[in-house]
């Protein structure tokens, strides 16, 4: 399975957008990047994902760079509630979890 | 539309036993995966089945399997439990190739 790479830890103040890093140089023209999160005491849920273009939704948006060897999820506006491991991942059949971003918030 | 459940929340077995934990999926998906996460890690792909058929495997061993119903509902099996299988357990249903939905998961303690 293709690689990817996160920042371990960034923090954020409330109310101000976020971007959160991943590395993939190894990605293959077929893999779909995907976006989960996981807050404290739940089961990972999912936030978004793209194949080389740009995606929006509720949630929040998808940068992928025109090489696709990198991406950047883009929190509009934290919240407090945003505040979570955000994992970067490449499969969908088979999601291959690395360590994630742990995202803190500061009021 | 009712999410995906795990039952139980928290187990506590002894090394050597051998536990069952269960997952049901959402409405009209028929696709579940498995999953285990240890302490600060993220999780690890168990193995995923889809009609009932087993469609995929990570790196566990044959004492990890499970089953998947005709309702899609589906369990996870661990025989001679160990110490390192002391992890949150987590299911996820999906349609194939699909976004997974995610259960809270099941904490099993081995002692």
């Amino acid at each position: 399975d293709a690689k990817t790479t996160q920042p371990n830890s960034m923090e954020s103040n409330e109310e101000e957008p976020v971007h959160l890093p991943c590395n993939h140089s190894t990605i293959s023209g077929t893999d779909y990047i995907h976006w989960y999160r996981q807050l404290p005491s739940q089961g990972p849920e999912y936030v978004i994902h793209g194949l080389t273009s740009n995606v929006n939704n509720r949630m929040a948006s998808l940068a992928i760079a025109e090489d696709r060897k990198s991406s950047t999820l883009i929190l509009h506006r934290a919240t407090l509630r945003d505040a979570a491991v955000y994992y970067c991942i490449l499969r969908v059949e088979k999601l291959t979890f690395g360590t994630g971003t742990r995202l803190t918030i500061i009021p | 539309e009712t999410g995906v459940t795990q039952s139980p929340t928290h187990l506590i077995k002894t090394r050597g036993q051998q536990v069952t934990l269960r997952c049901s999926s959402q409405s009209g998906h028929n696709t579940v995966s498995w999953y285990q996460q240890a302490l600060g890690q993220g999780p690890q792909f168990i193995f995923q089945y889809y009609r009932e058929e087993e469609n995929g495997r990570g790196n566990f061993p044959p004492r990890f399997s499970g089953l998947q119903f005709p309702n899609y509902s589906s369990e996870l099996n661990v025989n001679a439990l160990e110490l390192d299988d002391s992890a949150l357990y987590l299911c996820a249903s999906s349609l194939p190739l699909g976004e997974q939905f995610f259960g809270p998961g099941t904490r099993l303690t081995v002692l």
